[in-house]
């Protein structure tokens, strides 16, 4: 059963046209992330919540924001996206497990900017 | 910022061949995670281990964390095609809160 769920798969938008990319978990994990991935490249984390807790990283561009509505659901918003930021989306959770902490991804979301 | 460097970054062998990738870093982390993705999904979480000098099995791979707890490797036995995909050494930091990945090992197996 799907644990961290993102949709679309894949999304195609237009240069420049706002696009939102959603994420649903049903772990109930406090924390939630988004990270981007360029082909055969390590994933780059944007932010992450920890519950309603906010954190940017540094060199995320302002093109990128982020809602988190509830514990479930963390969504994307690309305001006015370049060819540069044709990617995989992968949206991850985490919970602490012992004494050390575990994380989760969904399937990702491959987005197409045309 | 802590960095995971991962090595090799690419690595293609025929089927049937022994193989190890590498994870290593100068800081000391309390747990590590090895992931693996396939093309367009997400990453998978194979193993996370814990214990310095800890060794984990998971089939035909098996894992093991230094001693120090500032390297890990991955080691397969007889790969197959199916092993091929992109593979992630992964540890939090910042609190426990924020995943840092390692550079990452493309591997391919070919018949």
């Amino acid at each position: 059963d799907a644990m961290v769920i993102q949709n679309p798969r894949y999304q195609v938008t237009q240069f420049g046209k706002p696009v939102t990319l959603s994420c649903s978990q049903t772990l109930n994990h406090n924390v939630m992330y988004w990270y981007q991935q360029k082909s055969s490249q390590a994933p780059k984390l944007l932010f992450h919540y920890y519950d309603k807790d906010f954190n940017n990283e540094a060199d995320t561009p302002d093109n990128f924001q982020s809602r988190r509505p509830n514990t479930s659901f963390c969504f994307l918003d690309i305001r006015s996206p370049g060819l540069g930021d044709a990617a995989m989306y992968l949206c991850a959770t985490s919970r602490v497990r012992d004494r050390y902490t575990e994380a989760f991804f969904g399937q990702g979301t491959r987005l197409t900017v045309v | 910022t802590q960095l995971l460097e991962q090595s090799p970054q690419f690595l293609s062998i025929q089927e049937g061949e022994n193989l190890t990738v590498y994870c290593n870093s100068s800081s000391v982390f309390s747990s590590l995670q090895w992931y693996r993705q396939e093309p367009g999904e997400g990453p998978v979480l194979l193993v996370t281990v814990v214990t310095g000098g800890e060794v984990k099995k998971l089939k035909r791979l098996t894992f093991q964390f230094g001693d120090a707890r500032k390297d890990s490797s991955l080691h397969i036995t007889a790969a197959q095609p199916g092993d091929t995909g992109l593979y992630l050494c992964v540890s939090f930091t910042g609190g426990g809160n924020k995943l840092t990945f390692g550079t990452g090992t493309q591997l391919k197996v070919e018949l």
